[in-house]
């Protein structure tokens, strides 16, 4: 199957402060990606949809000024948390949509912690 | 997208076949069923999907039935590694479409 890498695959950061986590597809192009958070002991849950060279759409009741996405290339998307808050502390995982066969590949997950 | 239910959670015993059944009762004909697995503390990994036939590759087999409204993944030869949360999602195959997680079924393997 294709294989989809995230960086950094654990953080650790202060309150207050803006973490960036990366997202690649390594063997596809992907123009569509996707963001998932997961709590512990819940599913995942979407994020945010992000096309290669536009706008992300957030899902409800995501902060689209919180969550910085940006999909600038066909291998590349990453996250941003700004301001992050110990409430943001999460396991955060990134797919991205192969053209050929319409399916999603998953990466392994950053986990944060944001103290 | 179609709602799927599944058992919360199963045991079976390595080596052999796993059942993990979905009901889809309110699939449209556009929908596929895609099922993946999350192994603690990783991503989900893409096992199979299908539309309306029994679909096979290296991992699983897949059987829908004939009216689509459930299916059921079958793991031919269980072993430990196969250990993990069995998520069953119904959408269209459309480019960009998103994937809605449920509950998902915890499978453990027994030795």
């Amino acid at each position: 199957g294709a294989v989809v890498s995230q960086h950094p695959s654990w953080v650790i950061c202060k309150s207050g402060t803006s973490v960036k986590i990366e997202c690649r597809s390594l063997d596809f192009q992907a123009t569509t990606m996707f963001w998932y958070r997961q709590f512990p002991k819940q599913s995942l849950m979407l994020m945010a949809t992000s096309n290669e060279g536009s706008k992300a759409t957030y899902e409800q009741g995501v902060e689209k000024d919180k969550f910085l996405i940006n999909h600038a290339s066909l291998t590349l998307s990453t996250l941003t948390v700004t301001s992050a808050h110990p409430e943001d502390s999460s396991f955060y995982i990134c797919s991205g949509l192969a053209g050929d066969t319409d399916t999603q590949y998953f990466g392994p997950g950053t986990r944060l912690t944001v103290l | 997208d179609a709602k799927t239910t599944q058992p919360t959670s199963m045991d079976c015993a390595e080596g052999r076949a796993a059942n993990l059944p979905c009901n889809h009762s309110t699939i449209s004909g556009n929908e596929y069923v895609y099922w993946y697995r999350q192994i603690h503390s990783q991503g989900p990994q893409y096992i199979i999907h299908g539309l309306k036939n029994n679909e096979t590759n290296e991992m699983a087999s897949l059987i829908i039935t004939e009216d689509r409204k459930s299916s059921t993944l079958i793991l031919p030869h269980a072993t430990l590694r196969d250990t993990a949360v069995y998520y069953c999602i119904v959408r269209f195959k459309a480019a960009g479409n998103k994937l809605t997680f449920g509950g998902g079924t915890r499978v453990l393997v027994k030795p």
